[in-house]
């Protein structure tokens, strides 16, 4: 069975960038949509983007355009986040978590989702 | 983007007891030609990534227990647990995937009464 593993807890400074891991066990990314999810402290659920491994092709929330970057390594299974400019509202757990391509490329439901990777942005 | 709303934020209920939650999106996300509505429930419990129970609004996921079901169209949507048990105690989210940015309901707390 599929799972998604992602890398450990980062502390940053504002200011600064994040880049966080997400690879596949079990299974490769090859058929697959993976995208990147945070849940902030207030804030619920929020959908930053998406890639398809295959193609290459992004899809990115407006809110984020321009400070995420999705990126993937076909060779290892492994999907990158990468999340610049960082302030303190920033502080969230980010999770991957697979996307069925058969449904609207990017746009599906998620199906497993990563363990979640604490980013705290402090001074 | 499309706003998803979830009701009520919390809900206290016994246990064996019917649990009903309900979400509500600004506009459809029934895909007409294909006569699908694109929204997902999950679970997620404390400490745990968000689990998912429901897709195509009403497609249960394999290995889910059958007390969870869902219900609706258009821009209206249940999530009703049948007989509440002890496990069930966490949050839920509602999701549409009808189109981008992908968007989320704030969260249904639900506990044991």
């Amino acid at each position: 069975q599929a799972q998604l593993v992602q890398s450990g807890a980062e502390m940053k400074k504002p200011g600064s960038s994040v880049k966080v891991s997400c690879k596949a066990s079990g299974g490769t990314l090859s058929s697959y949509a993976i995208s990147w999810v945070r849940l902030a402290p207030g804030r619920g659920l929020e959908w930053m983007g998406g890639i398809i491994p295959v193609f290459g092709t992004t899809d990115y929330a407006q809110k984020f355009q321009g400070r995420v970057t999705i990126t993937t390594d076909e060779s290892t299974s492994t999907v990158y986040m990468e999340l610049s400019s960082l302030r303190s509202e920033d502080t969230a757990v980010y999770f991957c978590a697979r996307g069925n391509t058969m449904v609207r490329g990017v746009l599906s439901w998620f199906d497993p989702w990563g363990q979640g990777t604490l980013v705290t942005v402090s001074s | 983007d499309i706003v998803m709303t979830q009701s009520p934020d919390s809900l206290a209920v016994s246990l064996g007891e019917r649990a009903t939650i309900s979400c509500k999106s600004s506009q459809s996300v029934l895909y007409s030609s294909k006569n699908k509505n694109y929204l997902a429930w999950y679970q997620q419990k404390l400490g745990q990534p968000p689990k998912l129970l429901i897709y195509w609004a009403s497609t249960r996921e394999s290995g889910v227990p059958d007390r969870f079901s869902g219900s609706g169209s258009g821009t209206d949507f249940t999530l009703t647990i049948s007989s509440l048990q002890a496990e069930d105690v966490a949050v839920y989210y509602c999701q549409q995937y009808y189109s981008s940015p992908l968007t989320f309901g704030q969260g249904t707390k639900l506990e044991i009464k």
